[in-house]
């Protein structure tokens, strides 16, 4: 049973336009969620966060929107660039926003020059 | 700073074999963890610890144990490696409680191949 789900395995882009991820989950208990950026043979790295009282979080070129009716989430990167190309990791974590998190399969990012 | 440190980096293992994956942080942090990465299946949660002294399982805890015995360091032991057992191992830690800045730190990871 997969809480969390990123149902794009990849995604291509041209450097400088929109980059959108999305992210689907199925607990209504998550109430923190977080995506992380993923290079080969590295360790997962925090890029945004948002807590489920907002709807957006914005940090420089990245924006996470959070749809709780819907149970989705997307981030956005704006513009994107080939530094960006990794898997992104949506993550998920529940009541009292401890450290144990649910992660979505990942999507692969290629921003092509 | 070195935040969260794996070793080793690499290992292979004969089926039947027990090794260790050691974890250290220096951040102070309250909460560890180890997950493994599969193709396609994202990092799945293996065993947790809120403290020393205190540890829980996960999503997919067989296989593995785990102790705490200071907040530093959290080490997990394969006790008879299987091949099911090939995986990227992270170990993560953070403050309990997340936001307002916290955040979950990885270390870099360590590629075990059971053969």
């Amino acid at each position: 049973d997969q809480q969390v789900k990123q149902n794009s395995p990849s995604l291509s882009v041209q450097e400088g336009r929109i980059s959108i991820l999305n992210c689907d989950y199925t607990n209504s208990m998550f109430d923190y969620f977080l995506w992380y950026k993923k290079y080969p043979a590295e360790g997962p790295t925090f890029l945004i966060s948002i807590s489920s009282i907002k709807d957006k979080n914005e940090d420089g070129r990245f924006t996470v929107f959070l749809n709780k009716s819907a149970k989705h989430l997307s981030l956005h990167i704006v513009p994107s660039q080939p530094g960006d190309s990794a898997v992104y990791f949506c993550a998920a974590s529940g009541a009292s926003n401890t450290g144990k998190l649910i992660f979505g399969q990942g999507t692969t990012l290629q921003v092509k020059p | 700073n070195a935040g969260v440190t794996q070793t080793p980096k690499f290992q292979v293992l004969k089926t039947g074999q027990s090794m260790t994956l050691q974890c250290a942080q220096d951040m102070n942090h309250e909460y560890m963890s180890w997950y493994r990465q599969d193709p396609g299946m994202g990092l799945r949660l293996i065993h947790y610890s809120v403290g020393a002294g205190i540890t829980d399982q996960g999503e997919v805890p067989n296989g593995y144990n785990v102790s705490r015995s200071t907040t530093e360091d959290f080490p997990l032991r394969l006790l008879s490696a299987a091949p099911s057992q090939t995986s990227v191992y992270f170990c993560a830690s953070s403050y309990s409680l997340l936001g307002s800045g916290n955040t979950i730190y990885f270390g870099e990871g360590s590629w075990l191949t059971v053969v």
